[in-house]
């Protein structure tokens, strides 16, 4: 079965510190998206991606957070400046189209800052 | 701000018996509706969707929407130890928006 491949599964980093996750959506997926969980919370939208431009994003996406999808296949997320309180799982997911498709869901990276 | 409700739990079944999970949500243009297992440390894994009025089932699982009173059920018939995870629903709302989650429901199945 198709996955979404996530890399690093655990990245820790020291407070400051540039990171960069990196995803690898379903190949024929067209819209794709990141989520972040800290611990014992809910999962929480980031933001979503389509035909190489951000769709939407939530306020916690703000200006030490970009995406990028580089080539035809990965779909990084990198963090400028690192703060303790961005310690979380991190969920890259795809889907095929809008509304009535389900997202597929990475293994998640599990980032903490020290 | 949209906002998805589930009691926290923990839920806790005997084996063989039925579990039921609630979500209410607050967008009355939402459209899909999905019901997510996420076993401790790991990804959210889909298992239902629904988008009209009714039931669906699929196996062990059947899903209840109910527009008006803005309401989402999951229904586990059976259940067993694997069950034992917690149950995230999920919206889209009106505008096809992204999904947003509720905290999810704690379930225990207990052999």
């Amino acid at each position: 079965e198709p996955e979404v491949t996530q890399t690093p599964s655990h990245q820790v980093t020291q407070m400051g510190q540039e990171v960069i996750l990196r995803c690898v959506p379903i190949s024929n997926h067209l819209y794709f998206y990141w989520y972040r969980q800290i611990l014992g919370q809910k999962v929480e939208f980031l933001v979503s991606f389509y035909n190489n431009e951000i769709s939407e994003k939530s306020e916690i996406f703000d200006d030490q957070f970009s995406v990028e999808r580089p080539d035809g296949s990965n779909f990084t997320l990198k963090i400028r400046s690192t703060k303790l309180e961005d310690s979380a799982m991190y969920f890259c997911a795809s889907s095929e189209g809008l509304g009535s498709y389900g997202y597929t869901f990475g293994s998640g990276t599990r980032l903490t800052v020290v | 701000q949209k906002e998805v409700e589930q009691n926290s739990g923990p839920l806790s079944v005997p084996e063989g018996a039925i579990a039921s999970l609630n979500c209410t949500y607050s967008d009355r243009g939402s459209q899909s509706f999905f019901w997510y297992r996420q076993y401790s440390g790991k990804s959210p894994e889909l298992i239902m969707s629904i988008y009209s009025n009714g039931d669906k089932e699929d196996g062990r699982f059947t899903a209840q929407l109910n527009k008006a009173s803005q309401y989402v059920s999951l229904l586990i018939r059976d259940s067993q130890p694997s069950d034992s995870a917690t149950y995230l629903c999920a919206v889209t709302g009106s505008g096809n928006t992204p999904l947003v989650f509720g905290k999810g429901t704690r379930l225990s199945v207990i052999a």
